[in-house]
């Protein structure tokens, strides 16, 4: 079955400094990895997607992914936080099944401070 | 863009009553899900639908939760007798296309319910 595990339930970062949320994934077989950000009170928004070719994927809003097949990783970066930044981050996999469902990680609330 | 519509946004009810969560989905996609989250924890499947039946469903869509496409444009998750841990954030989702696809869920803001 697959998964995916946020081992931080919390990041605190610098304005200005880079960040790193991570994410590792067990899925048998090539994975379909997400990336969403939600605000408060506010649905989940699509960031980016790995499904094959370059392992670095670039999104939305400066953030970018690198995709690790040996250590089954697929950590958010982004260079440089901003405060506006401030949010819950979920990773997600693509799951095999007839609904195709997306199963979430349990979420990493990033904090950028001034 | 289009979006995914959800209403209403803030749902009281008192546990026993059954709820109606109602969804517009982007009109050309043909997948739609439910999830929710309680109080800013992981976000849990609750069921998937497609072609006007229920695709998959996880173990908390139990016997008190139904969806339905009435018309073309809604999705709705109904509850039948609410109970307190019913309490969530409710988020349905919609996707061109399922297994083994690119396609990314486009959510809505979500339908807080509160059961009293």
């Amino acid at each position: 079955a697959q998964s995916v595990a946020q081992p931080e339930d919390q990041v605190n970062v610098a304005e200005g400094n880079p960040l790193t949320v991570k994410c590792t994934y067990s899925v048998s077989g090539n994975p379909y990895l997400f990336w969403y950000v939600q605000y408060p009170n506010r649905g989940l928004q699509f960031l980016l997607k790995y499904i094959t070719g370059d392992n670095l994927v670039k999104g939305s809003y400066g953030f970018e992914a690198e995709f690790n097949k040996s250590q089954t990783s697929f950590h958010l970066k982004k260079p440089s936080a901003l405060v506006s930044d401030s949010a819950l981050y979920f990773c997600a996999v693509r799951a095999f099944t007839q609904g195709g469902k997306l199963i979430f990680g349990q979420g990493t609330e990033l904090s950028v401070k001034p | 863009e289009p979006e995914v519509t959800q209403t209403p946004s803030h749902q009281v009810t008192q546990m026993g009553q059954e709820v109606i969560l109602r969804c517009v989905p982007i009109s050309n996609h043909l997948y739609f899900y439910w999830y929710r989250q309680i109080l800013g924890q992981k976000v849990e499947f609750l069921v998937s639908f497609y072609n006007n039946e229920i695709s998959e469903k996880s173990e908390i869509f139990d016997d008190q939760f139904s969806v339905e496409r009435p018309d073309g444009s809604n999705f709705t998750l109904k509850i039948r007798s609410t109970k307190l841990e019913d309490s969530a954030m409710y988020f349905c989702a919609s996707s061109e296309a399922r297994t083994g696809s690119n396609s990314p869920l486009h959510f809505g803001n979500g339908t807080r319910l509160t059961v009293t």
